[in-house]
């Protein structure tokens, strides 16, 4: 079945460490995007790509970095630098403006 | 930049009942796509109905159906017949027509949590 695989499920982040969040999709889709979910904020654009080799900042992207050296994968790092990383990450494809498709996330948390 | 905006956190609807989540945005584009999505506690966002703002005439899936006011910028979410699988944070999301820089993303409202009563 083609979609979007996101991992770990749950993520613990001691202070001062980074951590990296897998996604990786098999729908062939050029767009991808990383999205910050906390409690009401709804979600938030952190990162997105859409093409192999270059990606753009989105609204939060301070703290976070990322790659796309691969059509299928597009890892998220969560840096030191974040200051709130505690938060769900969704991670979604795009195959035109009308279709998109999400993973089941990731729960990072700080401790 | 667009924003969403969903002025009820929490809605709550008795199992069999009619109930109605609001959602405005604002845009100075005249052709742009809408969306409802549910999330379950499982956290998977499951698409529950889209419009294409150039469409009049307002979506429709099975019970879930909206009620798009393009002069007043309103995008509202009808579900009949609740059940209690409905019960789910509901998110209105805006996409611009346009494929260049932030315009390619998915704008968020901030959720309504909606509780359904058995």
């Amino acid at each position: 079945d083609g979609g979007i695989t996101q991992s770990p499920k749950y993520l613990f982040r001691k202070e001062g460490q980074n951590v990296t969040l897998s996604c990786e999709q098999n729908l062939n889709h050029d767009a991808m995007y990383w999205y910050r979910q906390d409690p009401g904020q709804g979600l938030r654009l952190i990162y997105y790509s859409q093409i192999v080799n270059d990606f753009q900042k989105g609204d939060i992207a301070e703290g976070y970095s990322v790659s796309r050296e691969k059509k299928e994968s597009f890892p998220l790092t969560v840096t030191s630098a974040q200051k709130n990383p505690t938060a769900f990450y969704l991670c979604a494809t795009s195959r035109t403006r009308f279709d998109w498709y999400f993973g089941q996330g990731t729960r990072l948390t700080v401790v | 930049a667009q924003t969403v905006t969903q002025s009820q956190p929490e809605m709550s609807v008795q199992e069999a009942e009619t109930v109605t989540l609001s959602c405005t945005y604002d845009t100075s584009e005249s052709d742009y796509y809408l969306f409802w999505y549910k999330q379950p506690p499982s956290r998977q966002m499951i698409l529950v109905i889209r419009q294409e703002a150039y469409k009049q005439q307002n979506a429709t899936e099975n019970r879930f159906s909206v009620n798009f006011q393009k002069a007043a910028k309103s995008f509202s979410l009808k579900i009949s017949d609740s059940q209690l699988g409905d019960a789910a944070m509901y998110f209105c999301a805006y996409r611009s027509p346009y494929s260049s820089g932030s315009a390619r993303q998915l704008t968020f409202g901030s959720g309504t949590q909606l509780t359904v009563l058995p």
